[in-house]
């Protein structure tokens, strides 16, 4: 199997602060990471897709400079939300994919964000 | 623009019955057609998926879909669905960027089963 995870599973901060969400493949080596938001009872929006050693791609109308993706290695992505904004209070979740995985992206199980 | 419409907000069946989950996609050229389901804190599981070949898909936990280009659509179909089916579920159509599948997603489909 291809297991990734994200740290933390919840979180809740001030408005203003920044927060950091982890994404890691666990067993597997990924090229490509990609970032969705899910509003509630909402479908997945794609946020922005990163590859390891290069500038994360970012969906339009996503603000690069709020939404700081860092894919400094083949087991790690990291979305910081800075200076964060009771709006960006949502369900923020990452999936993976690498070499021998036939294009299947493997979900994390998600990081619920609440910005109060 | 690829786009991926889940007519049903929420579906109820009883436990036993079967289940027929519409899934329709637009897009330009062979889409590459996924189906998702979601559980409470666990991440997105993928189901089945399609991208060539024979239009009749079958996938894990006794789940099949069929592929139809002539109505764009790409339903998930059970036959005999179980409680342990209840779960959000996702219809995704995929465009091959090469080293990945960048994915569309539709709006979901919360399946609740009653006993």
């Amino acid at each position: 199997g291809a297991v990734v995870s994200q740290h933390p599973s919840w979180v809740i901060c001030k408005s203003g602060t920044s927060v950091k969400i982890e994404c890691r493949s666990l067993d597997f080596q990924a090229t490509t990471m990609f970032w969705y938001r899910q509003f509630p009872k909402q479908s997945l929006m794609l946020m922005a897709t990163s590859n390891e050693g290069s500038k994360a791609t970012y969906e339009q109308g996503v603000e690069k400079d709020k939404f700081l993706i860092n894919h400094a290695s083949l087991t790690l992505s990291t979305l910081t939300v800075t200076s964060a904004h009771p709006e960006d209070s949502s369900f923020y979740i990452c999936s993976a994919t690498g070499t021998g995985k036939n294009n299947e992206q493997f979900f994390g199980p998600g990081t619920r964000l609440t910005v109060l | 623009a690829q786009s991926v419409t889940q007519p049903d907000i929420h579906i109820t069946v009883s436990e036993g019955a079967s289940l027929e989950l519409r899934c329709n996609y637009s897009y330009g050229a062979t889409p590459y057609l996924f189906w998702y389901v979601q559980s409470p804190g666990q991440g997105l599981q993928l189901l089945l998926k399609y991208f060539s070949g024979d239009t009749l898909v079958q996938g894990i936990k006794g789940f099949e879909a069929e592929f139809k280009r002539s109505q764009s659509s790409f339903n998930l179909r059970k036959p005999s669905v179980h409680w342990s089916d209840a779960a959000e579920y996702f219809c995704a159509v995929g465009l091959d960027t090469g080293t990945a599948s960048k994915l569309t997603f539709g709006t979901g489909t919360r399946l609740q089963v009653t006993l």
